[in-house]
């Protein structure tokens, strides 16, 4: 069966905090994509990254990076020196034959 | 990347009417889908919408509750009919577009009373 689990429901710091969401995935296919999407109050999804399985190249971008480990099926997303715009809810989801299997969603507060 | 733009934004509609939801991407694209979202919960996918060929539903969701066209590769609708409460949510449409990204419509926040 294929399942994407983020187990934190809610993630609160403060502004200047790094911060690391986590995502661990089932899957039986040996190709596949993993995706990041950001959902901020205003409701929109805002796509952030997809790894494909043979890519286990860490990939960073601003202040934000990705750990992929396909030996743990995880694939960790860290916020650096986090701000109050990166308040959202953050969805981890993995593609199989194009539709998507998304995880709950980590509700991530920044505090001023 | 695409820009998908949905109609209407929200809407607020009485129980046992029907809405249409319009979803319009700025670029030829084959995979379309719809999502649904209730409130505070993931994304569940309803179908699949592939210009061409019928609609692919997912289970729990039939085509007399959530009729869909796809009439041309820039383009789909999605009807909820017969509303009732419990199909308040966020109703989104997502493309797929090179290399696998599949991006999202701006939603449409639907509310039954």
């Amino acid at each position: 069966a294929q399942k994407v689990t983020q187990a934190q429901t809610e993630i609160s710091v403060v502004e200047k905090e790094d911060v690391t969401l986590d995502c661990v995935y089932e899957t039986r296919d040996t190709t596949y994509y993993l995706f990041w999407y950001k959902q901020p109050p205003s409701g929109e999804l805002v796509f952030l990254i997809r790894r494909n399985s043979f890519d286990e190249q860490n990939e960073i971008s601003g202040r934000y990076s990705w750990n992929f480990q396909k030996s743990t099926s995880s694939f960790n997303f860290t916020i650096t020196a986090s701000q109050v715009v990166d308040s959202a809810v953050y969805f981890c989801a993995l593609d199989s034959n194009y539709q998507l299997i998304w995880g709950a969603g980590t509700k991530l507060i920044i505090k001023p | 990347s695409a820009v998908i733009s949905q109609k209407p934004s929200r809407d607020i509609c009485q129980r046992g009417t029907s809405l249409t939801i319009q979803c319009q991407v700025d670029s030829q694209v084959t995979m379309m889908f719809w999502y649904r979202q209730q409130p505070g919960q993931s994304l569940t996918l309803i179908a699949t919408a592939n210009q061409g060929s019928e609609a692919t539903y997912e289970s729990g969701f039939v085509i007399d509750k959530f009729p869909i066209s796809r009439p041309n590769l820039t383009f789909s609708t999605l009807t909820v009919s017969n509303m009732s409460p419990e199909d308040s949510s966020i109703y989104l449409c997502s493309v797929v577009v090179d290399s696998y990204e599949q991006y999202f419509g701006p939603g449409t926040r639907l509310t039954v009373t």
